[in-house]
């Protein structure tokens, strides 16, 4: 098992519909982390769960929903998005305490 | 707030070829830095950090960085470039949250590199 394995890694989907991002860590983290990278920007922070507590939503809109049930598991979950929410969506994780990030693979996100 | 400033979007060297790759970075304390690799169609890779101690850390794959302070930089050295390094490179400054949970990073644009045959 790889460290942080993400799936879907390819998402096509139109703007009504509902999907869901999945994110799994294998390395015994307790912090686990959305990132929304796009084309000529760094990458963007959504969100952060620390021992499966949101920790930080960087204004992030009301069409991305993270969900954490336990500290190896992350998902988030997807409706009405818009084309401008094409993107690579990488998850990471890492101890509470170390800046050390280990990253997925990445959902590569296509809106219509 | 930190940010981090990578002036080149994109190098092209030769294979065998020296490597720099810059990094400016602003935070108000004693920074933590990172440099991350990403290979086409993968997720990030750590190549090496500096949290304290001799500022040339050395990393993966034959890489180093050097902490200067004076000079708000991180710079990422290899002294011979493999065809395979081609990828995009994130510098980052970490910082503490308030409360002294994670770290909150922020990153680069990145650099993209190119190896030549």
């Amino acid at each position: 098992e790889t460290g942080v394995t993400q799936t879907p890694r390819h998402l096509v989907m139109g703007m009504t519909n509902k999907k869901s991002l999945k994110c799994e860590q294998h390395l015994g983290h307790n912090a686990m982390y959305w990132y929304k990278q796009s084309a000529k920007k760094p990458l963007e922070l959504m969100f952060v769960y620390n021992f499966k507590e949101q920790t930080e939503n960087n204004s992030v809109p009301s069409r991305f929903s993270p969900e954490c049930p336990n500290s190896s598991h992350l998902f988030l979950h997807l409706h009405t998005l818009q084309p401008e929410d094409s993107a690579l969506y990488l998850c990471a994780s890492s101890q509470v305490s170390s800046g050390e990030l280990f990253f997925g693979e990445g959902s590569r996100l296509t809106v219509l | 707030a930190q940010s981090v400033t990578q002036p080149d979007i994109h190098i092209t060297v030769s294979e065998g070829a020296s490597l720099e790759l810059r990094c400016n970075y602003s935070y108000g304390a004693t920074p933590y830095l990172f440099w991350y690799v990403q290979s086409p169609g993968q997720g990030l890779q750590l190549l090496l950090k500096y949290f304290s101690g001799d500022t040339l850390v050395q990393g993966i794959k034959g890489f180093e960085a050097e902490f200067k302070r004076s000079q708000s930089s991180f710079n990422l050295r290899k002294p011979s470039v493999h065809w395979s390094d081609a990828a995009e490179y994130f510098c980052a400054v970490g910082a503490l949250r308030s409360g002294g949970s994670n770290y909150k990073l922020t990153f680069g644009k990145g650099t993209l590199l190119t190896v030549n045959p």
